[in-house]
């Protein structure tokens, strides 16, 4: 099945830094979704983007849903170790209006 | 509380034998979705159900079998004929097929 390419695939930060992180696709997509994944347990909804050029935030972070459809930017700001866990993004749409996943970032914070 | 339940957490099989995994929704979501994680890969679509009765495959379903009887519950079985059934588990749903998703907590198989 397709896959979003996402970057980048690891990064080890210190607490208090800003992280960035994106999905880009060949296709275009109605609707943008971050997940975290904490070990062990299923991903949660982060935010969640329907418009092209919207920018939301919730608490520390904050996503983008690309002007071209076919990319989006997370950003938390301020890290601290809780935000460690995996990001997955995801893009919806098409004909099938199938939900494509990204391979994920994995972001350690170190205190 | 509403939620998505996952069980067992963990599950242990013996290559040859099928098992089943149980999900189970009290958010009244129309859609249910079983997806398979392995590491240092994304999430990958093995069966999903828009309604009761009805289900479609995903992009991995050979191996695979589900059931819909009921609204809250889409139990996936992992049969013999899953040649690489080790991996985690999860169980997602949804008010409609354009809807985020909501995760359960995965049940992580392993197959010796």
């Amino acid at each position: 099945g397709q896959q979003l390419n996402q970057s980048p695939q690891s990064m080890f930060i210190q607490e208090g830094e800003d992280v960035s992180m994106n999905c880009t696709s060949s296709s275009i997509f109605n609707t943008w979704l971050w997940y975290k994944q904490e070990p062990g347990e299923g991903p949660v909804l982060l935010i969640a983007l329907y418009k092209a050029g919207e920018l939301t935030s919730n608490g520390r972070l904050t996503a983008q849903f690309g002007i071209t459809r076919k990319d989006s930017f997370l950003n938390i700001s301020a890290s601290i170790p809780s935000d460690v866990g995996i990001y997955f993004c995801a893009g919806q749409g098409g004909a099938t209006n199938k939900l494509i996943f990204g391979t994920g970032t994995l972001l350690a914070v170190q205190p | 509380d509403g939620g998505i339940t996952q069980s067992p957490k963990y599950l242990f099989r013996k290559e040859g034998q099928n098992v089943t995994l149980s999900c189970e929704q009290n958010l009244n979501h129309d859609a249910m979705y079983w997806y398979r994680q392995d590491p240092g890969q994304g999430l990958r679509l093995i069966y999903y159900s828009q309604i009761v009765n009805d289900f479609q495959k995903g992009d991995i379903a050979e191996g695979y079998s589900v059931s819909r009887e009921k609204k809250e519950s889409f139990p996936l079985t992992v049969t013999s004929a899953q040649k690489n059934p080790t991996a985690f588990y999860l169980c997602a749903s949804s008010t409609s097929r354009a809807s985020p998703l909501h995760f359960g907590n995965g049940t992580r198989l392993t197959v010796t």
